[in-house]
């Protein structure tokens, strides 16, 4: 079991940059989470999946942001135009369905100059 | 609306003291509830989880939690804090009126221990 993959680990851009952050899930997780970490407002739930459809866009905070899952083992979350109050740690976390655990990726930390 | 609270975002002991991570939960149906722990620079681990069944739930690296339906309560102790326990502790609750499965997580506790 290689966990919930991320890619990158770490994005530095400039503002007004296109970012693309990549996850891909356990093996047989059929539920697909994207969080964002910020030392203001802590764990935030910005959008999640089940058998690759998106359930709740709810925390997505502009149009700015969208997410797609394309297939079982793929996911992105995407920004574009991105903005310095962006900057966050991004987590995606995958699980086998609703009451089971979590498991989440190791993170990837987004810096927009 | 469902909420988490962790009471005290910092947390200090001395190594060998016993570690009490406060949790409170507003729930109308008892939730799902979870102790998750993360390291710098890494993802959040599980520790330990209450579903059903035995009010006190052991979790690993000696944690454990009692949820108490009475006090809405879902507190984190080890009788002895180690050094390698420094880490920001979340809680988090899935709704027991949610079928989707969505994690609601407090606002973390930092533990410092120290030598």
């Amino acid at each position: 079991d290689a966990g919930v993959i991320q890619s990158p680990r770490h994005e530095v851009t400039e503002m007004g940059q296109e970012v693309t952050l990549r996850c891909k899930p356990i093996s047989g997780h059929n539920s697909l989470f994207w969080y964002r970490q910020t030392m203001m407002r802590g764990l935030e739930l910005l959008i999640y999946f089940n058998n690759n459809v998106p359930i709740d866009d709810s925390g997505m905070p502009e149009d700015r942001f969208s997410a797609k899952m394309p297939n079982a083992s793929f996911s992105t979350l995407k920004i574009q135009p991105s903005e310095p109050r962006d900057s966050a740690v991004y987590f995606c976390a995958s699980n086998r369905g609703p009451n089971s655990p979590l498991h989440f990726g190791n993170g990837t930390r987004l810096t927009v100059t | 609306a469902q909420s988490v609270t962790q009471l005290g975002s910092h947390v200090s002991v001395s190594e060998g003291a016993l570690v009490l991570l406060r949790c409170n939960y507003s729930s109308s149906v008892p939730p799902y509830l979870f102790w998750y722990v993360q390291y710098p620079n890494q993802g959040l681990q599980l520790l330990l989880k209450y579903t059903t069944g035995a009010t006190l739930v052991k979790g690993i690296n000696g944690f454990e939690a009692e949820f108490k339906k009475s006090e809405t309560s879902f507190h984190l102790t080890k009788p002895s804090a180690h050094m390698s326990d420094a880490a920001e502790y979340f809680c988090a609750v899935i709704p027991g009126s949610s079928n989707t499965g969505k994690l609601i997580f407090g606002q973390g506790t930092t533990l410092q221990v120290k030598p």
